[in-house]
């Protein structure tokens, strides 16, 4: 119930191709839907988040898309670059959470130039 | 500058040995988180705290244990009960006042076995 399945695993895309990583979420409470992006030796960082109450927010290059009734949500990077080469991970938290996050297993996606 | 600071960046333990990963914040958030991170895998929780003097365990706990004696600082001690503590460990911290507010990382500490 609490857990959120992301994938792919790993993703190679060529530089200027569209990086596609995708969430699957079972709690119904979750109103809350972050995407952190993590260099080797870093911590996360938040990168984009959204609400329920769309379906889509873009930031830049980066757009997340939100299927309330699949319970399903994606992150799209535009334009990949080789320095979105990263590991993204996905996440999730509610009202029943109070203010924990439930993460994805992460993405690790490489740009190729 | 705003920010989480974690230190040591690289520890090391012996077998049998306590150690203490410190974490401190100036971002005047309430609460605050321990993570794990193995190779390949997604971020564990271990600890957090939404407030001074209270702390909840998470869903890795075994093996440490936590305090948050100020609201800034929020250290984790790997005991020699965990018998597997390699990992990078993460700290973290949030606004409280509702859900849905995203946690701010610091960089970690990689800790490894001598």
């Amino acid at each position: 119930q609490q857990q959120v399945k992301q994938s792919p695993q790993s993703l190679i895309v060529q530089k200027g191709g569209i990086s596609i990583i995708n969430c699957a979420y079972e709690n119904t409470a979750f109103d809350y839907f972050p995407w952190y992006q993590q260099f080797p030796g870093k911590g996360p960082a938040l990168l984009i988040a959204i609400r329920p109450d769309v379906s889509e927010k873009k930031e830049g290059r980066f757009t997340i898309s939100f299927n309330k009734s699949a319970k399903q949500f994606s992150l799209h990077i535009m334009d990949s670059q080789p320095g979105d080469s990263a590991t993204y991970f996905c996440a999730a938290t509610g009202e029943t959470s109070g203010s924990r996050l439930t993460f994805g297993e992460g993405t690790q996606l490489t740009v190729n130039p | 500058d705003g920010g989480i600071t974690q230190s040591p960046k690289y520890l090391f333990r012996k077998e049998g040995q306590n150690v203490t990963l410190s974490c401190e914040q100036n971002l005047n958030h309430d609460a605050m988180y321990w993570y794990r991170q193995d190779p390949g895998q997604g971020l564990r929780l271990i600890y957090y705290s939404q407030i001074v003097n209270d702390f909840q365990k998470g869903d890795i706990a075994e093996g440490y244990s936590v305090s948050r004696e100020k609201k800034e600082s929020f250290p984790l001690t790997v005991t020699s009960a965990q018998k597997n503590p390699t990992a990078f460990y993460l700290c973290a911290s949030s606004i409280r006042t509702r859900p849905g507010q995203p946690q701010h990382f610091g960089d970690g500490t990689r800790l490894s076995i001598l």
